[in-house]
């Protein structure tokens, strides 16, 4: 498996602008988690989803922020409009927990957002 | 509230030392604790994961310790190399009613050649 996959690995852009990050989870993977890391705040939680389906959005900064998961392999997280302190590195993650699965997190490498 | 913290913020030591990061959580009712490795630029890799009924996890180099009851985490690396420098995260997953993960801040551990 190709793991956890996320585009694009870098965005640049400027404040006012709409950021849309993408996010593939592993294949069967019934989980899927949005985090953010700064070095101020460590890695926070945003939002994550089951079989589809936001179950707990209360780490989502604020209104600005939105993330969707229209199927099992893709997933949205949208920045609209974009601010400067929104800069940070966006992880997205995914597990399997039902059955016997362990609920091991696997995570992608990130994308790092600079927002001018 | 959860709150999880590791000590110390940064580690380091020469080649070959055993060595021991600590993690440690304010609620001791988790349902597992995962450690993660995190190398500059990347993203975060899953080292061990331990079940609220179990006491240890070992793979390779690395063993990992639970105690619950005093709500304490250690990850024991032997023979440290070079290659072992990175940021060493635990993270509490709280129940399993949620699949949410608390993290610690992490030690970011170098080893010298």
């Amino acid at each position: 498996d190709a793991g956890v996959i996320q585009s694009p690995r870098h965005e640049v852009t400027e404040m006012g602008q709409e950021v849309t990050l993408r996010c593939k989870p592993i294949s069967g993977h019934d989980y899927l988690f949005w985090y953010r890391q700064t070095m101020m705040r460590g890695l926070e939680l945003l939002i994550y989803f089951n079989n589809n389906v936001p179950i707990d959005d209360s780490g989502m900064p604020e209104d600005r922020f939105s993330a969707k998961m229209p199927n099992a392999s893709f997933s949205t997280l949208k920045i609209q409009p974009s601010e400067p302190r929104d800069s940070a590195v966006y992880f997205c993650a995914s597990s399997k927990m039902g059955g016997r699965a362990t609920s091991e997190q696997f995570f992608g490498p990130g994308t790092r957002l600079t927002v001018l | 509230k959860q709150e999880v913290t590791q000590i110390p913020a940064a580690l380091s030591v020469p080649e070959g030392e055993n060595l021991v990061l600590n993690c440690s959580f304010t609620d001791s009712a988790i349902y597992n604790l995962q450690w993660f490795r995190q190398d500059p630029g990347k993203g975060l890799t899953s080292l061990l994961l331990i079940q609220s009924s179990q006491r240890e996890q070992t793979s390779g180099r690395l063993n990992a310790s639970l105690d619950k009851s005093s709500g304490r985490s250690t990850l024991y690396i032997a023979a440290s190399q070079p290659g072992d420098s990175a940021t060493y995260l635990c993270a509490v997953r709280p129940s399993s009613n949620t699949g949410k993960l608390i993290f610690g801040q992490g030690t970011t551990l170098q080893v010298k050649p």
